[in-house]
């Protein structure tokens, strides 16, 4: 079973707030990943980062930003929320093996956000 | 066109039957393939990767079709608690960027 959490679980908040999901992940993997996913839709990778200090956004616009100082902590965040941000969000992880950087994607149990 | 396709479905089968999934992918440099499982407000959980000469895991076998871009899922004896979600995961590049891309699913209904 992976190791890689993610709080809060559910978050309800009102427009304009900043808020930040935090994930982290006990395995040192190197790779980290956010995607978000609406009910009964694809899951759409907004950020990764190959180690500390890296980050790239992903294919999916967001108006989130991340942040990787440390190997086990992916925190992301929003500076003013707004309603078109409700939305699951799921941070992951994998390890590079064998100088590989495409194995499987250990996922931690989300943050479902809500903005009023 | 999606960079992965998945027929969404919806599948609805009885117990014991046998059902296959499809997805297509449009990278044909793609080298990594997997199948992941979800359940309705839960996150994927990988079920199983996806090898060049086809992989068997229980009662589930994978194959991948490269001259046809395609990657497959059978199920034999489906059980109720197959029931779910059935993503498809492709890496998009052939060098070491990592980005995995899902498909939308394909929604397995197993009927008593």
């Amino acid at each position: 079973e992976a190791d890689i959490y993610q709080t809060p679980r559910y978050l309800v908040i009102g427009t304009g707030k900043k808020i930040t999901l935090e994930c982290s992940q006990t395995m040192g993997h190197d790779k980290m990943y956010w995607y978000q996913q609406d009910p009964g839709m694809e899951l759409h990778l907004i950020h990764y980062s190959y180690g500390v200090n890296s980050t790239e956004k992903g294919d999916l616009s967001s108006e989130s930003t991340v942040s990787r100082i440390r190997t086990e902590h992916f925190p992301l965040t929003l500076e003013s929320a707004r309603p078109s941000h409700t939305s699951q969000y799921l941070c992951a992880s994998s390890e590079v093996v064998g100088g590989s950087y495409n194995s499987p994607l250990h996922f931690g149990n989300g943050t479902r956000l809500t903005v009023t | 066109r999606k960079e992965v396709e998945q027929d969404p479905g919806p599948f609805n089968v009885p117990e014991g039957a046998t059902v296959a999934f499809n997805c297509t992918y449009s990278n044909s440099a793609s080298q990594s393939f997997f199948w992941y499982r979800q359940d309705c407000r839960k996150e994927p959980k990988l079920l199983m990767s996806v090898y060049s000469s086809g992989n068997e895991d229980g009662r589930f076998t994978a194959q991948l079709n490269r001259a046809s871009q395609y990657i497959s899922l059978l199920i034999r004896d489906s059980k109720l608690s197959d029931s779910a979600t059935y993503l498809c995961v492709v890496n998009m590049r052939p060098s070491n960027t990592g980005k995995l891309i899902f498909g939308q699913g394909t929604t397995l209904q197993v009927k008593p």
